[in-house]
């Protein structure tokens, strides 16, 4: 799987778009980006995933360029519970059984009041 | 809506002790893992099950045995317990099979301290 870099911390008023973005130039046609979360030491968290379209959901959007050697998960209107450190993992999913996640250490975003 | 129920939630065990970690599921997933997550730092995996009756290493399985008991019971055993294994450990499941791109849900963990 292709390795993904990342900021190691950001900050983002609460209420304000907060964009996380994540590098993976090294990404296959076959792998998917993924986006998690975790919260103060619980389980990851599910977020949204895509292959090469942006896609958006209750949670996030997910921007993918063109090119596919980037991404941004935009949280749209920042609470204080989004807190949390996000992962970005790129997964590739055309072989049967290799469904392993490789994380990073992600990137610390705090919700300043 | 439990989805992936880990005991015990906590755990302090002496260094050459054993103990089963538990994982249960109620998706009806095929696939499960187990993850370990030291101070600072992201997952890594364990020991991953792709399928019922199946199970393959991960990225750090040494000191680990896992079981896949049935479809929803995922098991992971500590046969001595040492002070490096002192983790958060975690599991998960999801969907599996080919070419099927499903997200991985998590439990809350357990973490485990070995003196």
């Amino acid at each position: 799987d292709a390795k993904t870099t990342q900021p190691p911390s950001m900050d983002c008023a609460e209420g304000r778009a907060a964009n996380l973005p994540c590098n993976h130039s090294t990404i296959s046609g076959n792998e998917y980006v993924y986006w998690y979360r975790q919260i103060h030491s619980q389980g990851p968290q599910y977020i949204i995933h895509g292959l090469k379209n942006n896609e958006t959901n209750e949670m996030a959007s997910l921007i993918i360029t063109e090119d596919r050697k980037s991404s941004t998960l935009i949280l749209p209107h920042a609470t204080l519970r989004d807190t949390a450190v996000y992962y970005c993992i790129v997964r590739d999913i055309s072989n049967f059984g290799n469904e392993k996640l490789t994380f990073g250490t992600g990137t610390r975003l705090t919700i300043i009041p | 809506n439990a989805g992936v129920t880990q005991t015990p939630k906590f755990q302090v065990l002496k260094t050459g002790q054993s103990m089963t970690l538990q994982c249960a599921q109620d998706m009806n997933h095929n696939s499960m893992y187990w993850y370990r997550q030291d101070p600072g730092m992201g997952l890594r995996l364990i020991y991953y099950s792709a399928s019922e009756g199946t199970t393959d290493k991960g990225e750090v399985p040494n000191g680990y045995n896992v079981s896949r008991l049935n479809k929803r019971e995922f098991s992971l055993r500590l046969e001595s317990a040492a002070p490096s294994q002192t983790s958060v450990y975690f599991c998960a499941s999801s969907e599996g099979g080919w070419s099927v791109d499903q997200p991985q849900h998590f439990g809350d963990g357990t973490r485990l301290s070995i003196l």
